[in-house]
């Protein structure tokens, strides 16, 4: 089955820079990506999300890149503001597949 | 809130006993899913549904789990003679069927703590 790697598994940027979350798979027939932000005691919500025909994908202070042949794939936030800091997964899904497999999540802290 | 709901959003029971959960998804979502999710983990898949078919169940789903979405609309995950191991974060989702891959919303999650 599918294995996703996630680092680092804590981070702390000073507000107003960018932070990048990488992760790993495991599993060549995944062609979904999705990545989730998780506020304390809060449900997982999608942030972005990227499909394997597509290399890049921008949305306002957030991108997700995708390397298919070294299968990675990484998100990145500008301009980091205090509302950012969460818990962030990555995630996988083969295609004909419903099973998210999740990294194991980046705590992220913005120090104002 | 149209949001995935589910109930109750914390449960404390005693080790054995059997507890209930309950899940209603987006009403015009078909596919419903649960995940389970401990400290400083990712959520982890344990079984999902189209409709009221249950179509894929993880390994993590011992016989002490069962499942069942009887008319299509909510879900109900029992967990008979609980053990301390099972306590954790709960997570309901749910999402439409049209073609590729849908977004999965999650619910709030139901926390367990077994005693």
């Amino acid at each position: 089955g599918e294995n996703v790697e996630q680092h680092p598994s804590t981070l702390s940027v000073q507000e107003g820079d960018s932070a990048v979350i990488k992760c790993t798979y495991s599993d060549s027939a995944s062609n979904y990506f999705p990545w989730y932000k998780q506020e304390l005691g809060k449900r997982p919500q999608l942030i972005i999300d990227i499909r394997s025909n597509v290399g890049e994908k921008k949305d306002q202070r957030i991108a997700v890149t995708l390397n298919k042949t070294a299968k990675h794939f990484s998100l990145h936030i500008t301009e980091t503001q205090p509302e950012d800091s969460a818990v962030y997964f990555c995630a996988a899904i083969p295609f004909g597949n419903e099973k998210l497999t999740f990294g194991t999540g980046t705590r992220l802290t913005i120090i104002p | 809130d149209t949001g995935v709901s589910q109930n109750p959003r914390h449960k404390i029971t005693k080790r054995g006993q059997n507890v209930t959960f309950r899940c209603d998804p987006i009403s015009e979502h078909n596919r419903l899913y649960w995940y389970r999710q401990t400290l400083g983990q990712g959520p982890e898949f344990l079984t999902y549904f189209q409709n009221e078919a249950q179509l894929e169940k993880s390994r993590l789903l011992s016989d002490r789990f069962s499942a069942e979405r009887p008319k299509g609309s909510f879900s109900t995950l029992e967990i008979q003679r609980t053990e301390q191991g099972d306590s954790a974060m709960y997570l309901c989702a749910s999402s439409r069927t049209s073609g590729y891959y849908n977004e999965q919303f999650f619910g709030p999650g139901t926390r367990l703590t077994v005693l």
